[in-house]
């Protein structure tokens, strides 16, 4: 299975723009997958945030805010997470997740956020 | 309204199955598009997809663990039973059920709260 490569923390202050990034081995190209994105907080579920294709194919999740949206570094053939205008609230684990192909799912090893 | 949540052993010994059950309301999965799908966590770590049902009753597996995983689906009872043969410690995690919809944009959006399985002896 493909390995979704995250970094294991990131941090940012109140206010700030935070990006995570999800990066993809390089025999899959990021530009053929749909990214999911994942918000995790202590002792909860998983919360589906977006999806992120291309600036004309994607979602938000029921309730997810705005400033929370995805985009894609064809170069790093990397997803992004991009989080703005950051709140105390938004401190969590956030997971990225692809279809390597239309029968099995990989997610990332998640990155911590913290909002300092 | 769409919920899940599951329900097992929170306590199982090395080499015994595990055996967990989804129950969920809210939808049917007799409908077209709509599967639920297993995602456990170990203590501390990364979310890691185990297995996915659909409404026509396809099954998949994860690659790693396919061996070891039998995933099943009773619509009248809206239930899904995932097992598990021969558990380890390592397999000690909180275990997710989740809906998809695969007629729409195929993410997991609504989770169960998760169920802690504990393997030890």
């Amino acid at each position: 299975q493909p390995v979704l490569t995250q970094p294991p923390s990131s941090s940012a202050s109140p206010g700030e723009s935070a990006r995570l990034t999800c990066t993809l081995p390089s025999d899959i190209n990021v530009g053929s997958y749909n990214i999911y994105w994942y918000q995790q907080k202590p002792g909860s579920p998983p919360r589906y945030l977006l999806y992120y294709y291309s600036d004309s194919d994607k979602g938000q999740g029921s309730g997810v805010p705005s400033r929370f949206s995805g985009s894609k570094d064809a170069s790093a053939n990397t997803g992004i997470l991009l989080i703005s205008g950051l709140q105390s609230e938004d401190e969590a684990d956030y997971y990225c997740m692809i279809w390597p192909s239309n029968a099995h799912v990989v997610f990332g090893g998640g990155t911590k956020l913290t909002v300092l | 309204q769409i919920t899940l949540k599951e329900s097992g052993p929170t306590l199982v010994k090395p080499t015994q199955t595990l055996t967990l059950t989804c129950t969920f309301s809210g939808f049917s999965l007799s409908t077209s598009g709509v599967g639920v799908g297993w995602i456990r966590q170990p203590p501390g770590k990364a979310l890691e997809w185990l297995a996915l049902i659909y409404w026509n009753d396809d099954k998949r597996y994860s690659p790693s663990l396919k061996s070891r995983l039998t995933i099943t689906k009773d619509t009248s009872k809206n239930q899904v039973v995932l097992t598990m043969t021969n558990m380890d410690p390592v397999d000690t995690a909180t275990y997710y059920c989740a809906h998809i919809d695969i007629g729409a944009t195929m993410e997991f959006d609504y989770w169960g709260q998760g169920t802690l399985v504990t393997v030890s002896s």
